[in-house]
């Protein structure tokens, strides 16, 4: 079955430890897009990439890198120079032109 | 401009009710108008989308109206379901271009 995965389902980190999110889609979608979610707000515009090794600022990219090596793949690092990244964080992908996303499940990200 | 304005921020109907989820935006190059319905804990899953050259799109019990003049665009749910309790979000894109998401309204249908 053609998916979006997101790995881990929930995970715990330290103040001032970096951690990689992971996202893998197997819908040969070529634009790919990371969203943070905080309880009861909207989905707010991490990075986003239309082509392998290119890769754009959202609107909240401080504290955040990304890598684009591989169409497939996607992952978002949350750097110690995040200040609040406690939140559920959303990948998504697309083709080109207008089409909806499909998103994966998400990772819950808590600082401990 | 660029902007989704969503509105109400939350919405509370019995079963069988109508709930009515609005949008509104500026940009009138916008041309892709979906909805997305998320469940809590998963990720929003793509319900329903219309094009600006139609006025009215059904799927099911889930109709968007599309008001291109007053550049608005409304989802209705007809006899709703407590299962269709869930947050909601409209958005727009130009072109393909990225998503602009609306704020997000929680639903919740009453038994």
């Amino acid at each position: 079955d053609g998916g979006i995965t997101q790995s881990p389902k929930y995970l715990f980190r330290k103040e001032g430890q970096n951690v990689t999110l992971s996202c893998e889609q197997n819908l040969n979608h070529d634009a790919m897009y990371w969203y943070r979610q905080d309880p009861g707000q909207g989905l707010r515009l991490i990075y986003y990439s239309q082509i392998v090794n290119d890769f754009q600022k959202g609107d909240i990219a401080e504290g955040y890198s990304v890598s684009r090596e591989k169409k497939e793949s996607f992952p978002l690092t949350v750097t110690s120079a995040q200040k609040n990244p406690t939140a559920f964080y959303l990948c998504a992908s697309s083709l080109q032109g207008n089409y909806g996303y499909t998103f994966g499940s998400g990772t819950r990200l808590t600082v401990v | 401009q660029q902007q989704v304005k969503q509105s109400p921020q939350s919405l509370i109907v019995q079963k069988g009710g109508i709930p009515i989820i609005n949008c509104a935006y500026e940009n009138t190059a916008f041309d892709y108008f979906p909805w997305y319905q998320q469940f809590p804990g998963k990720g929003p899953a793509l319900l329903i989308a219309i094009r600006p050259d139609v006025s009215e799109k059904k799927e099911g019990r889930f109709t968007i109206s599309f008001n291109k003049s007053a550049k608005q665009f409304s989802l209705h749910i007809m006899d709703s379901q407590p299962g269709d309790s869930a947050t909601y979000f409209c958005a727009a894109s130009i072109r393909g271009s990225r998503l602009t998401f609306g704020e997000g309204t929680q639903l919740t249908v009453n038994p």
